[in-house]
């Protein structure tokens, strides 16, 4: 079955960097984009970007650029999001999740179990 | 960037009766090249992660209950739930993917009454 798993929670001081990991399996990993979305605690769902497995491009939202990486490791079908220069609003949890390349077949459709980052100092 | 508000933004409702809501789009999510309208809809429960119900407008998730169904035009949607279960609480989100970037609703909050 289709399955996205995520690395544990972390806790970072301000102006540090993390990287969140997000490991696929039951599917075929190049076929699928993955997107990453944010959820502040006690707010609603805030989209970052998306990596498309096969090629090797993002597209992260205007807000994100100058500080979000996304990659991936095929060989382990893992996807990283890795967030530089965080501020304590980057405190949140990060879920990853993926999406069907064409798409009229669909949004992002299984989720990761989601990874809190909480920015303290 | 597209905003998306949803109404209302608490909604309580009774096992066994229909219940809906709604979403509208700042601009529209017609896509005028292959006519799909790229509006979905997810249910997060407490403690939980986001889950697909509805896609690309009206087409249901798999393993989706049919009492779910998306519909709508142009910029005004709503999803609807024919005969609502216990577990169907949580809070109701819709995202649109056709303009860059994607960007949610606030939410819908279900709760039974």
């Amino acid at each position: 079955q289709v399955r996205l798993v995520q690395s544990g929670a972390e806790v970072k001081k301000p102006g540090a960097s993390v990287r969140v990991a997000c490991k696929a399996s039951g599917y075929i990993f190049n076929d699928y984009y993955i997107h990453w979305v944010r959820q502040a605690p006690g707010q609603g769902l805030e989209w970052m970007g998306w990596f498309n497995s096969d090629t090797g491009g993002t597209k992260c939202a205007q807000q994100f650029q100058d500080r979000v990486t996304m990659t991936t490791d095929r060989s382990s079908n893992t996807a990283y999001m890795e967030v530089k220069k965080l501020r304590s609003d980057d405190t949140a949890v990060y879920f990853c999740a993926r999406a069907p390349r064409l798409a009229a077949s669909g949004g992002p459709d299984y989720w990761g179990q989601g990874t809190l980052v909480t920015v303290s100092s | 960037d597209v905003v998306l508000t949803q109404s209302p933004v608490s909604l309580p409702v009774t096992p066994g009766e229909p219940a809906s809501m709604s979403c509208r789009s700042s601009q529209s999510l017609l896509d005028s090249d292959d006519g799909n309208t790229y509006l979905d809809w997810y249910l997060q429960k407490p403690g939980q992660s986001p889950q697909l119900l509805i896609h690309t407008l009206s087409h249901r998730a798999s393993g989706v209950p049919d009492r779910f169904s998306g519909s709508g035009s142009g910029t005004d949607f709503t999803l609807k739930i024919s005969r609502v279960e216990t577990e169907d609480v949580g809070t109701y989100f819709c995202m649109q993917r056709i303009a860059f970037p994607c960007t949610f609703g606030q939410g819908t909050r279900v709760e039974i009454k």
